[in-house]
C-alpha cells in the first residue's frame, strides 16, 4: 500500500546551522506534499507545501524540494532558531485520493 | 486556526464505554476528517467526509463511527469494540474544491485515555 517514509526521526543541530529532513513516496499517483509542523502537545500547522508541477518552493528561511523520478522530497531549515523545535511531518496526497500519508515524523532540536 | 475547534481537550473513558469526540468548523469546508496520532508515530486517518450526509473509511475505521449531518460538524464516535483506543485524536477541515490536495487545517486535538 501507500507509504511515506521519513528520516531522520531525531535531529539535534546548533542554533544558525541548518537542517535537512528527507521523505519518500510509494505511490508515483502523489502530486502534493504537505509539510507540517507539530509543537509539543499542540495542533499540526502547514508551514510549506509544493505540488508536482514544481521542483522547488522557499519561503523565508524554510524550502521544500521535490525529485518526482525518485518520489523524494525533503525539507530545508536555515538558520535555525529554538523556537523550530517542534516535530515535523512531510506527507503525500494525490488528486482525487482524499487520503493523505503521513510519515512517521522527524523530532527537531535546536540547541541555543 | 480558531475556525476548527475540538472538545473536550481532555478525555478519559472506562473500558466498556463508548465516547463521542466534537468537531466543529466555522471556515465554510466541505471536507472533514479525523486523525489518530500515537507517540512516535505519524498521523493515520479514520474517516473522511467530502461533504454533508457522506462519509468514508479511511485506514484504520474499525472501532469507531461518524456522522455528518450538518457542514459544521463532523463528530467521532469511540465504540467499546476498539481495542487500544488511547491516543490523541485529530479533527481537520479543508476546502474540498481540489479533492484530496486541498490544505488540511487541524483542530487542537482531543487526548483519550481509557482507564
Amino acid at each position: 500500500g501507500e507509504n511515506v517514509e521519513q528520516h531522520p526521526s531525531t535531529l539535534s543541530v546548533q542554533e544558525g546551522d541548518s537542517a535537512v529532513i528527507k521523505c519518500t513516496y510509494s505511490d508515483s499517483a502523489s502530486n502534493y506534499f504537505p509539510w507540517y509542523k507539530q509543537e509539543l502537545g499542540k495542533r499540526p500547522q502547514l508551514i510549506i507545501d509544493i505540488r508536482s508541477n514544481v521542483g522547488e518552493k522557499k519561503d523565508q528561511r524554510i524550502a521544500v524540494t521535490l525529485n518526482k523520478t525518485a518520489k523524494h522530497f525533503s525539507l530545508h531549515i536555515t538558520e535555525t532558531q529554538p523556537e523550530d523545535s517542534a516535530v515535523y511531518f512531510c506527507a503525500a496526497t494525490y488528486t482525487g485520493g482524499f487520503k493523505t500519508i503521513f510519515g512517521a515524523g522527524t523530532r527537531l532540536f535546536v540547541k541555543a | 486556526d480558531g475556525g476548527i475547534t475540538q472538545s473536550p481537550k481532555y478525555l478519559f473513558r472506562k473500558e466498556g464505554q463508548n465516547v463521542t469526540l466534537s468537531c466543529e468548523q466555522n471556515l465554510n469546508h466541505d471536507a472533514m476528517y479525523w486523525y489518530r496520532q500515537d507517540p512516535g508515530q505519524g498521523l493515520r486517518l479514520i474517516y473522511y467526509s467530502q461533504i454533508v450526509n457522506d462519509f468514508q473509511k479511511g485506514d484504520i475505521a474499525e472501532g469507531y463511527s461518524v456522522s455528518r449531518e450538518k457542514k459544521e460538524s463532523f463528530p467521532l464516535t469511540v465504540t467499546s469494540a476498539q481495542k487500544n483506543p488511547t491516543a490523541f485524536y485529530l479533527c481537520a477541515s479543508s476546502i474540498g474544491d481540489r479533492v484530496g490536495t486541498d490544505t488540511q487545517y487541524f483542530g487542537p486535538g482531543t487526548r483519550l485515555t481509557v482507564l
